[in-house]
């Protein structure tokens, strides 16, 4: 089946800093989802994306819906040790299916 | 609460005896869908449910089975499980898939 190409696969960067992952796909999405996986849990919603080029903003992250509608990207600002998990990026095609990416996991050092 | 409650949260059983994990949704729900999660694979969808008896293969559906007969519910069946079924499974139920899925909190299932 098919899965995004998410990037970079982890990242270990020290508290207060700035945090940028991507997603692509050789194929269009309608819709774009950001998930965090705390461990030992499931995944929680943390910004939803609806059209070509929109910027939507939740608390510290920011995520974008790529203009060729192939990818998106998600920015953390001033990282904090809660922000530590795994980041999931999906997909939406027009049957509603949900494709996920392979995970981006962060460590944060105090 | 509004919650995907899955049940049991951590299970080990022996190749060929077959198995039941639950999902249960409080939302009122439309869509359900069963996902398994191994290291460096990500999260990839067994089966998914649009509606009551409405059912549909995802990418790896082989080994499993489902069903939906009543909305709140469905359950994930192994009829005869097999070490490489050994994984994190993640039930999600969503009121349409635009709108992302609510996740339980996860089943580890090992098989030996």
């Amino acid at each position: 089946g098919q899965q995004l190409n998410q990037s970079p696969q982890s990242m270990f960067i020290q508290e207060g800093e700035d945090v940028s992952m991507n997603c692509t796909s050789s194929s269009i999405f309608n819709t774009w989802l950001w998930y965090k996986q705390d461990p030992g849990e499931g995944p929680v919603l943390l910004i939803a994306l609806y059209k070509a080029g929109e910027l939507t903003s939740n608390g510290r992250l920011t995520a974008q819906f790529g203009i060729t509608r192939k990818d998106s990207f998600l920015n953390i600002s001033a990282s904090i040790p809660s922000d530590v998990g795994i980041y999931f990026c999906a997909g939406v095609h027009n049957t509603d299916k949900l494709i996920f990416g392979t995970g981006t996991r962060l460590q944060v050092f105090p | 609460e509004a919650q995907v409650t899955q049940n049991p949260r951590y299970l080990i059983t022996v190749t060929g005896k077959k198995l039941t994990v639950t999902c249960s949704q409080n939302m009122n729900h439309e869509y359900m869908s069963w996902y398994r999660q191994d290291p460096g694979l990500g999260l990839r969808q067994i089966y998914y449910s649009m509606n009551v008896e409405v059912t549909d293969k995802g990418d790896v559906p082989e080994g499993y089975k489902v069903s939906r007969k009543e909305k709140r519910n469905f359950p994930l069946i192994l009829e005869s499980p097999s070490p490489n079924q050994t994984s994190l499974y993640f039930c999600a139920s969503s009121p349409g898939g635009y709108y992302g899925y609510t996740f339980g909190s996860g089943t580890r299932l090992t098989v030996v």
